[in-house]
């Protein structure tokens, strides 16, 4: 399976300001989804759009798709510090098995106090 | 709420010897993964497990490297002889049916001396 590019690589912004991330993927999907990681912990799904949908609301995460380009967006609103973390996007390919995530590079966030 | 678990937190082998990472799914997870993520790099998809058997695997999982899930509850990751390229955080995942949300445990630090 391919990976999901995520751009920016870096983000640094105030708190309270909107956070904006995008992905980029190759091929078909079933769903896409989004993962957040603290530095040196686990990955936590944060989100799941499937292939149909257009935009998903989670709490304060809005995610955006659009399969004819081929892309996604995460949009944190209101940030804090606590979403101080790296952001993946995780495209779920087409076709039935138990098929592994591929993570790119990440967003990584940082909420400047 | 139900979580991963992965046992132990760290390790330290020496080169050579062998090592068992266990995790412990969330209980009504169907499908299992093993990820890797060396220092500073992306996390990997290593081996993907359904049924009790391999479903998918990526090129660093070779003949080194086994899973199983002896008794319904644990998921084990074995290295036969460990290298030192080998270090690296190691992530469980679990997820109720394909192409869903993987539920990642909070990881073992594997160094190899």
């Amino acid at each position: 399976s391919q990976q999901g590019e995520e751009d920016p690589q870096a983000l640094s912004i105030q708190e309270g300001e909107n956070a904006t991330m995008n992905c980029s993927y190759k091929t078909s999907i079933n769903n896409l989804q989004w993962y957040r990681q603290n530095s040196g912990r686990g990955l936590v799904h944060l989100i799941l759009i499937r292939s149909n949908e257009r935009e998903k609301h989670s709490g304060r995460l809005r995610v955006t798709l659009d399969t004819s380009k081929k892309s996604s967006s995460l949009l944190i609103t209101a940030s804090r510090a606590a979403d101080t973390a790296s952001y993946f996007c995780a495209p779920a390919y087409s076709g039935g098995g138990a098929d592994g995530l591929t993570f790119g590079k990440g967003t990584h966030l940082i909420i400047q106090p | 709420e139900p979580e991963v678990t992965q046992t132990p937190s760290h390790q330290v082998t020496q080169m050579g010897q062998e090592v068992i990472l266990r995790c412990v799914p969330i209980s009504n997870h169907l499908y299992f993964y093993w990820y890797r993520q060396i220092l500073g790099q992306k996390v990997e998809f290593l081996v993907s497990f359904y049924n009790n058997e391999i479903s998918e695997k990526s090129e660093i999982f070779d003949d080194q490297f086994s899973v199983e899930r002896p008794d319904g509850s644990n998921f084990t990751l074995k290295i036969r002889s460990t290298k030192l390229e080998d270090s690296a955080m190691y992530f469980c995942a679990g997820e109720q049916g394909p192409k869903r949300a993987q539920y990642f445990g909070p990881g073992t630090r594997l160094l190899v001396l």
